[in-house]
This record gives structure tokens, C-alpha cells and sequence, in this order.
């Protein structure tokens, strides 16, 4: 089965410290990895995309294949950086079906 | 303005009474999914549609049914609800081939079910 590990359910840090989000995904070939995000009282939306190698809000995330990980990572973090994120792989494959399996979420919480 | 509508948006009802939360979205996707959030389990998913008159079960589909009907709307179904039902409810809709495009979330459907 596919899965999707966040192995912490809360992190919390103070302002201008660095952010670690930890994703592992069970490997099936080259998988589609995402990371949502929800900020209070706001539906989930997008954050970033492994395959566009963006950078959004400082936020980046690397896919590393021989740790089949897709760590979230923010070097300063910001108070406004506090909500839950996921962690959401998708299918493998042309013929893979096409659910999409998330994490459970963390809990990041910025002090001032 | 694109978006994915959900209605209605706080339910509070009693067990066994069907009941039907609509999902509806404007911007012609194929691609359609109803997900469930609960404390410490995460988003899960309970039915997809890749395109009109095509669904598929997701992780739990137990207990609930869907359709899809027109292209622009994907309702949920519980035809007998049970406590254990009691969730924060997700619809998402997605381009093409859903998942290697980006899912747009309607804003949520809070249930309980008594």
C-alpha cells in the first residue's frame, strides 16, 4: 500500500529559527509528491510540487530518492508560516490509479 | 472567480437520516474527490471521479456513495449515517489526470452526526 509518513504531529518553533517538516513516502517508482497547506479557518491549498522545483513563501522541498523522503524546509521561519501542512503523494505510472494518499499533517506553531 | 463551492457548510443531524452534501466547481475540471479530516488521521480519501459517469472508491468508502452526473458537480451521499461519520469533509476538483496537477479544495463541510 502506498503511504505517506509525517512522523511528528506538532512542531513548534520561535520567529527567524529554521523549519524542518519530515515526509518519507513508500518507494513505487517516481512518485508525484506535494506538500498542502491550511491555515486557520482557510481551505487547503497548494503549497509546492516536487517536479516544479519552486519556492514558495521561503518554503523548499527536495525529493531524495534513496530516503524516499520529501522534507519541508524554511530557513527563517515566520509567525504567519503557522498553520498544518500535509504531505500528499500521487500516483506512479501512465496505468497507476489515481488516489492520492496524504500524511496525517503537522502542526507548525511560530512564537513570536 | 474559480473556485470549488461546498453546501452546506455546518451540518448537525441524527443517525440514519440521509442526507447529501453537494460539491460544485467552476472550472471545468475532470477531476473530482471527496477526502474526510479527522484529529490525528489526517485527510483520507472517500471517492474520486476522473470524469463524468467514472468514480472510483478511494481509502474509505465505506458508507457513503457518490455520482457524477454533469462535469461541474460531484454530491456525497450518506444514505444512513452513523456517529462515526462525524467529520470535517473535503471536495477537491483537478485539471486533468488529477493528481500530477494541482487539487483546488472546496472550503469544508463540518457534520455531526448523533
Amino acid at each position: 500500500a502506498q503511504r505517506v509518513t509525517q512522523p511528528e504531529k506538532l512542531l513548534s518553533v520561535f520567529k527567524g529559527a529554521p523549519v524542518e517538516l519530515k515526509c518519507n513516502y513508500s518507494y513505487s517508482g517516481s512518485p508525484e509528491l506535494f506538500w498542502y497547506v491550511q491555515y486557520s479557518r482557510q481551505r487547503l491549498q497548494l503549497l509546492l510540487r516536487h517536479i516544479s522545483r519552486e519556492s514558495i513563501k521561503g518554503f523548499t522541498a527536495d525529493l531524495n530518492k534513496g530516503e524516499t523522503s520529501f522534507h519541508l524546509k524554511k530557513p527563517f521561519a515566520q509567525e504567519e508560516d503557522s498553520a498544518m501542512y500535509y504531505c500528499a503523494k500521487g500516483p506512479v505510472g501512465p496505468g497507476a490509479n489515481s488516489k492520492l494518499t496524504f500524511g496525517k499533517g503537522i502542526t507548525l506553531s511560530v512564537r513570536p | 472567480e474559480a473556485q470549488v463551492t461546498q453546501n452546506p457548510r455546518y451540518l448537525i443531524t441524527v443517525t440514519g437520516k440521509k442526507l447529501t452534501v453537494t460539491c460544485s466547481q467552476n472550472m471545468n475540471h475532470e477531476y473530482m474527490s471527496w477526502y474526510r479530516q479527522d484529529p490525528g488521521l489526517g485527510l483520507r480519501q472517500i471517492y474520486y471521479s476522473m470524469n463524468v459517469e467514472v468514480t472510483d472508491k478511494g481509502d474509505v468508502p465505506e458508507g457513503y456513495k457518490v455520482s457524477r452526473k454533469e462535469k461541474r458537480n460531484f454530491p456525497l451521499i450518506l444514505e444512513s449515517p452513523s456517529p462515526n461519520q462525524t467529520s470535517l469533509y473535503f471536495c477537491a476538483s483537478s485539471p486533468q489526470r488529477g493528481l500530477r496537477d494541482t487539487q483546488y479544495f472546496g472550503p469544508g463541510t463540518r457534520l455531526t452526526v448523533l
